[in-house]
């Protein structure tokens, strides 16, 4: 069963704070990418890491994937109201080239 | 990016009727394209991969009779929802691939199903 646990899946905050969502599986990925969802639209791309240990930076946001490729974090620095929204990882695997979703990180950040 | 778009964005339909759904890529030929389907404030679920030219393939837990999925070109793959019902009501997303293997997908805008 390919799984992928992504973890908080809700997080309220004040403006400024830092934040960490994780996802985690048992299964090694080709590469694992992370989506930013707003309602009613469809995902859009925030990066993708392929190579385990790499990191990625996108201005607030730092992206990590393990070492195993098991594994991705993304960290976002002094969190601002804009930065609200849905936050999805998903994994790529190699057979099939299916791309599978984590739960989702509702992500609420309070000015 | 490549472009793809999903019509309707938005269809209200009663129960028992069909409704089809249908995903282009505007700019590129997609050979494979991936059908998902989501509920407020959940994730998105993969209901199938369809390649152009053949079968698509289900996943798991998802009924091929009720949700019918044809990809009968490359720059076209349709999803029709069979005697819709109330629990069918959702979000549907379909995305796409240019060639094979596990280059980048491109993710339409997605369509909002209400069933009465």
């Amino acid at each position: 069963t390919q799984l992928l646990e992504q973890s908080p899946q809700f997080l309220s905050i004040q403006e400024g704070e830092n934040l960490t969502v994780y996802c985690n599986s048992s299964s090694v990925f080709s590469s694992l990418q992370w989506y930013r969802q707003e309602p009613g639209e469809g995902p859009v791309l925030l990066v993708t890491v392929v190579t385990g240990g790499e990191v990625k930076k996108l201005k607030r946001l730092t992206f990590q994937f393990g070492d195993a490729r098991k594994d991705s974090s993304l960290h976002i620095t002094a969190a601002q109201p804009g930065d609200t929204g849905l936050y999805l990882c998903a994994g790529l695997y190699n057979q099939g080239g299916k791309l599978i979703f984590g739960q989702g990180t509702e992500l609420s950040v309070k000015p | 990016g490549a472009v793809v778009s999903q019509h309707p964005s938005w269809v209200i339909c009663k129960s028992g009727t069909s409704v089809k759904i249908e995903c282009r890529s505007l700019d590129f030929q997609a050979t494979t394209m991936f059908w998902y389907r989501q509920f407020p404030k959940q994730s998105l679920m993969l209901m199938a991969t369809s390649n152009e030219g053949s079968k698509a393939t289900y996943e798991q837990g998802v009924e091929k009779d009720k949700f019918l999925i044809n990809h009968a070109s490359l720059t076209l793959s349709t999803l029709t929802v069979t005697s819709a019902h109330p629990e069918d009501s959702s979000f549907y997303i379909c995305s796409a691939r240019e060639g094979t293997g596990t280059g980048e997908l491109f993710f339409g805008e997605g369509s909002r199903l209400t069933v009465l």
